[in-house]
């Protein structure tokens, strides 16, 4: 069964480094996402992404995130100056165009932020 | 009124038990609904689309109350394997690629 991957699966950095989070949607989706969980807190919407141009996103992704699909295949996430309250898990996702398709999620990225 | 609303719990029931969770939301015009299962550090897993007419998956039951603006998810015969945090997930429109709104999600653990 296809699947969303995700990499690298920890990613370990010092404030105010920026990060890239690697994502392989499955191949036939259209729509892609990110949304992160703090630690024992809920799953949370960062953004989407239809047609190589963001869709909707929440107040959390401010000028310090950005999501680009550089070619075909990868869908990537970037911090630019990341604090300590960026950890968390960070998942992509994807759905087919289809109707009411659910999503699809990847293993996810744990950042953690010293 | 949040989004999308649900019990946390937890729920600490035992095996063969039957347990029942709720969940509600805001937006009237939503369109499409999932219960998905978290275990521990993992990510997110489909368990089931929930349809308006209700629909069953073995010993999974799910069912939409549009006018309440409510879904829920039965459990029964419950087994230590069932033992997440179970997420109540809202699609407001299917068109597009929009905001998929995940509740806080209802912990479930199954005692021998």
């Amino acid at each position: 069964e296809p699947e969303v991957t995700q990499t690298p699966s920890h990613q370990v950095t010092q404030m105010g480094q920026e990060v890239i989070l690697r994502c392989v949607p499955i191949s036939n989706h259209l729509y892609f996402y990110w949304y992160r969980q703090i630690l024992g807190q809920k799953v949370e919407f960062l953004v989407s992404f239809y047609n190589n141009e963001i869709s909707e996103k929440s107040e959390i992704f401010d000028d310090q995130f950005s999501v680009e699909r550089p070619d075909g295949s990868n869908f990537t996430l970037k911090i630019r100056s990341t604090k300590l309250e960026d950890s968390a898990m960070y998942f992509c996702a994807s759905r087919p165009g289809t109707g009411g398709s659910p999503l699809h999620f990847g293993n996810g990225t744990r950042l953690t932020v010293t | 009124r949040k989004e999308v609303e649900q019990d946390p719990g937890p729920f600490n029931v035992p095996e063969g038990a039957t347990v029942a969770f709720n969940c509600t939301y805001s937006n009237s015009a939503s369109q499409s609904f999932f219960w998905y299962r978290q275990d521990c550090r993992k990510e997110p897993k489909l368990l089931m689309s929930v349809y308006s007419s209700g629909n069953e998956d073995g010993r999974f039951t799910a069912q939409l109350n549009r006018a309440s603006q409510y879904i829920s998810l039965l459990i029964r015969d419950s087994k230590l394997s069932d033992s997440a945090t179970y997420l109540c997930v809202v699609n407001p429109r299917i068109s597009s690629a929009s905001k998929i709104i995940f509740g806080s999600g209802t912990r479930l653990s199954i005692r021998p």
